[in-house]
């Protein structure tokens, strides 16, 4: 039973296209994230997104954004791709004020590969 | 800029052995601390986490230990088993800036029959 799930896992397009990936959680939860990991392996936050507010790192492009059409889903959609956009993408979410409100659970990633 | 740092790209141990993971971070403003492990394909599982206000927690075969004069945590796994060889990554967050997760590089753990 998938707690945080992500679609595709696998995506492979063009520069200059625009792409969605989705992501879907069943825990119940109010607030969502994605990360970015890089080449080197590095996973850095993205966005944070709950009913409230959206905080975004400041080193996104806005090429990038979040679009959530309930709180069970968190899409990240992504325009022009380039390059550099290639890498592993994870979403994950926490519940705020719960009893582990700072743990956030992670979907298996997609893999975006820009040609 | 890197806030949280795993210098140990990797680590090599015999099963049964413990296993001692380290993390530094810079950012004094982090107030909750977690461990994920990651095998490849995947996305990282939460394994165990502290709040700043203790300096140890234990659960099962993992204990994570808390040094914030040193701005220093570990995580030790006793006893090792093959099954936990896996990247091992540290993260931490500041309540105050919307707890997003800031990540380390990761750890490379291989446990050795």
């Amino acid at each position: 039973d998938t707690a945080v799930s992500q679609t595709p896992k696998y995506l492979v397009t063009q520069m200059g296209n625009d792409k969605s990936i989705k992501c879907e959680q069943n825990l119940g939860h109010d607030t969502m994230y994605w990360y970015k990991q890089d080449s080197k392996k590095f996973l850095k936050i993205m966005f944070s997104y709950n009913n409230k507010e959206l905080i975004i790192n400041e080193t996104v492009p806005n090429r990038f954004s979040p679009k959530s059409p309930d709180k069970a889903h968190l899409n990240l959609h992504i325009n022009s791709l380039e390059l550099g956009d290639s890498a592993v993408y994870f979403c994950a979410s926490s519940q705020l004020g719960g009893a582990d409100s700072d743990t956030q659970y992670f979907g298996p990633g997609t893999r975006l590969t820009v040609l | 800029d890197q806030q949280v740092k795993q210098n140990s790209p990797s680590l090599s141990v015999q099963e049964g052995r413990i296993s001692i993971l380290n993390c530094d971070y810079t950012n004094s403003m982090f107030d909750y601390f977690l461990w994920y492990k990651k095998y490849p394909a995947e996305g990282p599982t939460f394994l165990i986490s502290i709040s700043s206000i203790k300096d140890k927690n234990e659960d099962g075969r993992f204990t994570v230990f808390l040094n914030k004069s040193a701005k220093h945590l570990s995580l030790h796994i006793v006893p090792s088993q093959p099954g936990d060889s896996a990247v091992y990554f540290c993260a931490a967050s500041d309540l105050n800036a919307g707890n997003m997760l800031t990540f380390g590089g990761g750890t490379r753990l291989m446990v050795k029959p």
